[in-house]
């Protein structure tokens, strides 16, 4: 079975800082992999998906993340955080099997805070 | 586009009784959808995946007859809370894929907080 880790359960960075989310995974096979972020009262959204190709994928607010198959990780990046991207992140994978769309398995979350 | 809305938003019910959760898909038309549960301070857990017109899949552990799940057309499945009881109170997240391709991105709802009293 599939399973996500997400180390740090909180995680504070002042404002106009860089930022690294950690996401391990365990997948017997490709992994499809998503980082959402989830605001209070908001819906989950996705900020980036891998699915094959270049493993360096650029996502939504100047988000990106790195798949490094080596390390069963991909964790998220942004070089320069704003008070905005408060929020709670997650990391996933997807489970595909046949072609079909299957539901995700998601990681704990972090909960990032930002300092002024 | 791809909005996904859920109502109610929030619930509050008496031990004992049925609640039932909507799910739409406002723009687009949903092949398939799916049903998270959260927990205070926790991840998605995936409770169940439901195609239009044919029978849900329940994961491991989650009782199908306790949590009823309708996919009645493409664009509305429901979420039906049995019998409701206090340790079913949680907040019930829906998901929406368009189609069936391998890479095909899910839409979430804003969710619905269920408290069961």
């Amino acid at each position: 079975a599939q399973s996500v880790t997400q180390p740090d359960i909180h995680i504070t960075v002042s404002e106009g800082a860089s930022l690294e989310l950690r996401c391990n995974y365990s997948y017997g096979a490709t992994p499809y992999l998503f980082w959402y972020v989830q605001s209070p009262g908001q819906g989950l959204q996705l900020l980036l998906k891998y699915f094959s190709g270049d493993t360096l994928v650029q996502g939504i607010k100047g988000f990106e993340a790195e798949f490094k198959r080596s390390q069963s990780s991909f964790n998220l990046r942004k070089p320069s955080v704003h008070w905005s991207d408060a929020a709670e992140y997650f990391c996933a994978v997807g489970r595909y099997s046949g072609g079909g769309a299957d539901g995700l398995t998601f990681g704990k979350g972090t909960h990032l805070i930002i300092q002024p | 586009g791809a909005v996904v809305s859920q109502h109610p938003s929030r619930v509050i019910c008496k031990s004992g009784t049925s609640v039932k959760i909507e799910c739409r898909s406002l723009d687009f038309q949903a092949t398939t959808m799916f049903w998270y549960r959260q927990f205070p301070k926790q991840s998605l857990m995936l409770m169940a995946t439901s195609n239009e017109g044919s029978k849900a899949t329940y994961e491991q552990g989650v009782e199908k007859d306790k949590f009823l799940i309708n996919h009645a057309s493409l664009t509305l499945s429901t979420l039906t809370v049995t019998s409701a009881h206090p340790e079913d109170s949680s907040f019930y997240i829906c998901s929406a894929a368009p189609g069936t391709q391998i890479d095909n991105e899910q839409f979430f709802g804003p969710g619905t907080r269920l408290t069961v009293l």
